[in-house]
């Protein structure tokens, strides 16, 4: 079975903070993904990458950072972390192997809470 | 207007139900996923599918590329069935990318 895991279940920091969010996958996927999801507007994309050392902006990339330094780990970062940043995280990842569809594989979130 | 519309957004039944939420889409796709959030957070595959109809367990999802609409079914459904359930369009050809419908909330009361 795929396993995703994050960091951290639940996070809460102070305005002004950096805060970084660790996502870990085990099945060599090349594929990995960061959501956050809010009330009334679902899961939205924040950053992704494709490989190693490769990023691509999602949806919302403002105020966040991310970080590829090895497959199997992918960081996202706030650099000055704000209150409209509180939210619930959600790391996915996906492969490209034929017969996949690309499905992705979610961690179980981390909620932040920024005061 | 959303790419990707779930019906109904809110959906109450009881047990025993045969439970049906649907997701239609205006993309271009290669392949729709159905995913489960419990309360908690944590999000569950539970298809991905880009033609026909796939079945595990009670659960059975299909999908017409034509009339681009996807179901996923419930059958005999059960209290531990209450969950947030979730569609998402992986657009186009080689897409990495999911577009998100907005979830149907379904409670299924004893």
């Amino acid at each position: 079975d795929v396993k995703v895991t994050q960091s951290s279940r639940y996070l809460v920091k102070r305005t002004g903070e950096k805060v970084f969010l660790e996502c870990v996958q085990d099945m060599d996927h090349e594929n990995m993904f960061w959501y956050r999801q809010d009330p009334g507007l679902g899961l939205r994309l924040i950053y992704f990458s494709y490989d190693v050392k490769m990023k691509e902006k999602g949806d919302i990339p403002e105020g966040y950072s991310v970080s590829r330094e090895k497959k199997e780990r992918f960081s996202l970062i706030l650099e000055s972390a704000s209150t409209n940043q509180t939210s619930m995280y959600l790391c996915a990842s996906s492969t490209d192997r034929t017969g996949s569809y690309n499905e992705q594989f979610f961690g179980p979130g981390t909620r932040l809470t920024v005061l | 207007k959303n790419e990707v519309e779930q019906s109904p957004q809110n959906l109450t039944a009881q047990e025993g139900e045969f439970i049906t939420i649907n997701c239609s889409y205006s993309v271009g796709i290669s392949a729709l996923h159905w995913l489960q959030q419990h309360p908690g957070g944590g999000i569950v595959s539970l298809f991905m599918l880009s033609s026909g109809k796939k079945k595990h367990g009670r659960l059975i999802a299909t999908i017409n590329i034509q009339e681009k609409h996807s179901s996923l079914h419930i059958t005999a459904s059960h209290p531990r069935d209450s969950a947030v359930y979730i569609c998402a369009a992986l657009e186009g050809q080689g897409a990495q990318k999911l577009v998100f419908g907005q979830g149907t909330r379904l409670t299924i009361n004893p």
